[in-house]
């Protein structure tokens, strides 16, 4: 299996421009989540799908950010209009359920975002 | 106060020693937990899970999870230069995990 997909690996933007993250899930896996990743916060969770349904945001910083799931295979995260602080790395995950021993989460290999 | 928190780093050990890392958590109704390892640069990958009281060994790998003190912990054994990375400790409840800033561990040949 290729894993999780991400693109682009790296984005480099201006202030007020909006950014769109993509992800691909691994094929089969019911759960899909979005983490940001910075030295001061460390890795938290945005929000996360099951059966591309949106389940929980609580994690979204504001309005800016939203998260979209079409299909099984296809994931975006959006932020418009970007900010200097939302500058980290973006993971995307993916796991096969949520109980059990089958709720391993699979990382891809993040999105590197910088806001000038 | 952090959902998870790990004790600080960086932590140095020398070549073939045992590095202890430790994890505390504040939610009693975490089910299971995990152990991440995330080198410079790149994403977490999973090394140990473990759901139930007690020890679970894998290699060089040993986690230790104590519900009854809300602590978990990782020891490696005959640490080798690879292992030199960020460890993870992470909660995990209601469908999501709840992961701590991390510790740095250095193994110095």
């Amino acid at each position: 299996d290729a894993g999780v997909i991400q693109s682009p690996r790296h984005e480099v933007t201006e202030m007020g421009q909006e950014v769109t993250l993509r992800c691909k899930p691994i094929s089969g896996h019911d759960y899909l989540f979005w983490y940001r990743q910075t030295m001061m916060r460390g890795l938290e969770l945005l929000i996360y799908f099951n059966n591309n349904v949106p389940i929980d945001d609580s994690g979204m910083p504001e309005d800016r950010f939203s998260a979209k799931m079409p299909n099984a295979s296809f994931s975006t995260l959006k932020i418009q209009p970007s900010e200097p602080r939302d500058s980290a790395v973006y993971f995307c995950a993916s796991s096969l359920s949520a109980g059990g021993v089958d709720n391993e989460q699979f990382f891809g290999p993040g999105t590197r975002l910088t806001v000038l | 106060q952090k959902e998870v928190e790990q004790n600080s780093g960086p932590l140095s050990v020398p070549e073939g020693a045992i590095a202890s890392l430790n994890c505390t958590y504040s939610d009693r109704g975490s089910q299971s937990f995990f152990w991440y390892r995330q080198y410079s640069g790149k994403s977490p990958e999973l090394i140990m899970s473990i759901y139930s009281n007690g020890d679970k060994e894998d290699g060089r790998f040993t986690a230790q999870l104590n519900k009854a003190s809300q602590y978990v912990s990782l020891l490696i054994r005959d640490s080798q230069p690879s292992d030199s990375a960020t460890y993870l400790c992470a909660a995990y409840n209601d469908y999501k995990l709840s992961f701590g800033a991390g510790t740095t561990v250095t193994v110095r040949a």
